[in-house]
């Protein structure tokens, strides 16, 4: 069975343009929650959807946006970016919305230039 | 913000000895989950424990958790130098909050052959 999959795995943009990232659950997997990653950090919380709903917003700007779709796939959107988004996008799928744990995408590199 | 704190933040030891990483959080839990990243690439979910466990074994890994002192610890015995890698504690909040996961920041092991 495949993992956890995140398209692009690495994407350079320009300040002030827009980036959109994509992510495919485990199969029967419901939950999908992304997660930012700045260099030597913790992964910080962004988004949790769960059957198709938003379940849960981290401290992030409106410039952050994401959907989950039918198939349960997920996009995330970050629109006007700023030099402070480079960072590593991570995917997270579960079965249960965390509580018997998550299983990680091998994320997306992001350097906004 | 980040739930915690590892420590220490880095470890260097010698393949064969004992790891012990240890983390403390703030607020009361659900659950309390162990990942490992290689390579600042996605995280591998290791071992999760209950807030109504106080340890667990899997492998060559043992899982402590003491709620009145809001802290865990890692163990991993008998190290390899594929053990190699940055290990991260993530707390799953309790009833009625949204169900992500608040990393700690992280320790950063080093099994030198």
């Amino acid at each position: 069975d495949a993992g956890v999959t995140q398209s692009p795995t690495h994407l350079i943009k320009t300040r002030g343009q827009h980036v959109t990232l994509r992510c495919s659950p485990i199969s029967g997997h419901k939950s999908v929650s992304w997660y930012q990653q700045v260099l030597g950090q913790g992964p910080q919380f962004i988004f949790q959807y769960y059957e198709k709903e938003e379940r849960g917003r981290g401290n992030f700007p409106d410039r952050f946006s994401a959907r989950q779709f039918p198939n349960y796939s997920s996009e995330l959107n970050v629109n006007a970016l700023l030099l402070g988004d480079s960072a590593l996008y991570l995917c997270a799928s579960s079965s249960s919305q965390g509580i018997s744990g998550y299983t990680f995408g091998s994320g997306t590199r992001l350097t906004v230039v | 913000s980040q739930q915690g704190e590892e420590d220490p933040q880095a470890l260097s030891i010698q393949e064969g000895e004992n790891a012990t990483m240890n983390c403390s959080y703030k607020t009361s839990i659900n659950n309390l989950q162990w990942y490992r990243q290689n390579s600042g690439r996605g995280l591998v979910h290791l071992i999760l424990i209950r807030s109504n466990e106080r340890e667990k074994h899997s492998g060559r890994l043992r899982v402590t958790l003491d709620t009145s002192k809001k802290s865990s610890s890692l163990l991993i015995t008998a190290s390899r130098a594929a053990d190699t890698a940055s290990y991260f504690c993530a707390t799953v909040a309790g009833a009625g909050s949204a169900r992500q996961l608040t990393f700690g920041s992280g320790t950063q092991l080093t099994v030198l052959p």
